[in-house]
């Protein structure tokens, strides 16, 4: 049973344009949030997180909103680069790791 | 530089044949994980270890098997038993196990690839 999903499998941006990627998980006992960022045929890297005690946390050009009452997090990439065009996973922390399926995000330039 | 390796990146077996995956750790890290990833589908945990000489089974245990000798090296051993084997295996480590605000580093993955 997926505790967590990420139910767009991918998403296309414009260059310079916000992305948004989006996780809802089922647990309310999840504490602590991640996003890992893989490319292909190499292994995750952890991006950011967000502890369930706040609702926002910034690094750079990358903010994840986190909505406890909606069991929701996302994450937004502002200003988009090509660079950024990645399989991104949410992952929830409770007794292990429970990861989504991952978004796989292309940044057109 | 502190990291986790997985060796070798592309392994190609024979149907039948047990073959074992590499992982190893320099980061001082007590746990360490071992997941499958299949296209389409999130990271499956296969086994993981909270301390040397301890592991459990995760949600896809069946068909593999590993053992955790040391602090730095957690090998994962796929078994001919496996029904499903070829998918791209990924290592982690973590400072701890459990409940808590901390976060999982993933070695280079190994794809394995059975004919």
């Amino acid at each position: 049973d997926q505790q967590v999903k990420q139910n767009s499998p991918s998403l296309s941006v414009q260059e310079g344009r916000i992305s948004i990627l989006n996780c809802d998980y089922t647990n309310s006992m999840f504490d602590y949030f991640l996003w890992y960022k893989k490319y292909p045929a190499e292994g995750p890297t952890f991006l950011i997180s967000i502890s369930s005690i706040k609702d926002k946390n910034e690094d750079g050009r990358f903010t994840v909103f986190l909505n406890k009452s909606a069991k929701h997090l996302s994450l937004h990439i502002v200003p988009s680069q090509p660079g950024d065009s990645a399989v991104y996973f949410c992952a929830a922390s409770g007794n292990q790791f429970y990861f989504g399926t991952g978004t796989s995000l292309t940044v057109i330039p | 530089d502190g990291g986790i390796t997985q060796s070798p990146k592309y392994l190609f077996r024979k149907e039948g044949q047990n073959v074992t995956l590499s992982c190893e750790q320099n980061l001082n890290h007590d746990a360490m994980y071992w997941y499958r990833q299949d296209p389409g589908q999130g990271l499956r945990l296969i086994y993981y270890s909270q301390i040397v000489n301890d592991f459990q089974k995760g949600d896809i245990a069946e068909g593999y098997s590993v053992s955790r000798e040391k602090k730095e090296s957690f090998p994962l051993t796929v078994t001919s038993a496996q029904k499903n084997p070829t998918a791209f295996y990924l290592c982690a480590s973590s400072i701890v196990w459990g409940q808590g605000h901390y976060e999982q580093y993933f070695g280079p993955g190994t794809r394995l690839t059975v004919t």
